[in-house]
């Protein structure tokens, strides 16, 4: 049991570039999310999404793209690097709301744009 | 507006004392849960302790408690016998129930244990 996996878990980009952080989860989790933590504070919600199909903006989902085509997936796209997308990425996943604390983490992704 | 507030940026605590890290959370839904995670220097999110809003005792997990007083809207979390290893971040968060399994952060506070 794999839990969250986020790949990769460090990137340097160049300004302009595209890319994609890849977040796999194996538990059937319906809920899944993304994070971005900068530093000095906490996590803030990007995009998440409720099941396959279907996803939906957080705080701050500018500049950001994501897709659902399975439970298992739920990978962010960046369409245009920017040095203000400096951060650590977190992917959550839980089952549903009303399970109480199962939320797993990925272990983070460093994301670093020069 | 949902909102989670960490008043402390930074804790020193001696080692083998106890310390109270605290959190106030704001919203209007009825039906919500508060957590408490754990983010040493290697970066990893680490759960401590939940505590569900119709949940009519306190939390407690080993040594972490999670003092609840739901009318003033505060989850502060008390951790017995500091050890070294507790020196990390560590934050508040607030999911409310029935949208999506979204979580609003604290700032964290940093908590470091002196021996």
């Amino acid at each position: 049991n794999a839990g969250v996996t986020q790949t990769p878990k460090f990137q340097v980009l160049k300004t302009g570039q595209s890319m994609t952080l890849q977040c796999a989860q194996d538990m059937n989790h319906e809920y899944m999310s993304w994070y971005r933590q900068d530093p000095g504070m906490g996590l803030r919600l990007i995009h998440y999404s409720v099941g396959a199909g279907i996803t939906d903006q957080g705080e701050v989902p500018n500049g950001y793209n994501v897709s659902r085509s399975t439970t298992e997936d739920f990978p962010l796209r960046l369409l245009s690097a920017a040095p203000s997308q400096t951060s650590v990425y977190f992917c959550a996943s839980s089952e549903d709301s009303f399970s109480g604390n199962t939320i797993y983490f990925g272990e983070g992704s460093w994301l670093t744009v020069v | 507006a949902q909102k989670i507030t960490q008043t402390q940026p930074g804790m020193f605590v001696q080692e083998k004392e106890a310390v109270t890290l605290d959190c106030t959370y704001d919203t209007s839904d009825q039906s919500y849960g508060l957590f408490w995670y754990k983010q040493p220097s290697s970066g990893e999110m680490i759960f401590l302790i939940y505590q569900g809003s119709y949940d009519e005792q306190n939390a407690t997990e080993g040594r972490y408690s999670l003092n609840f007083q739901k009318a003033r809207k505060s989850a502060n979390l008390v951790i017995s016998a500091s050890q070294l290893g507790d020196s990390a971040m560590y934050f508040c968060a607030m999911r409310v129930n029935n949208q999506g399994g979204k979580l609003i952060f604290g700032q964290g506070t940093e908590l470091s244990v002196k021996p």
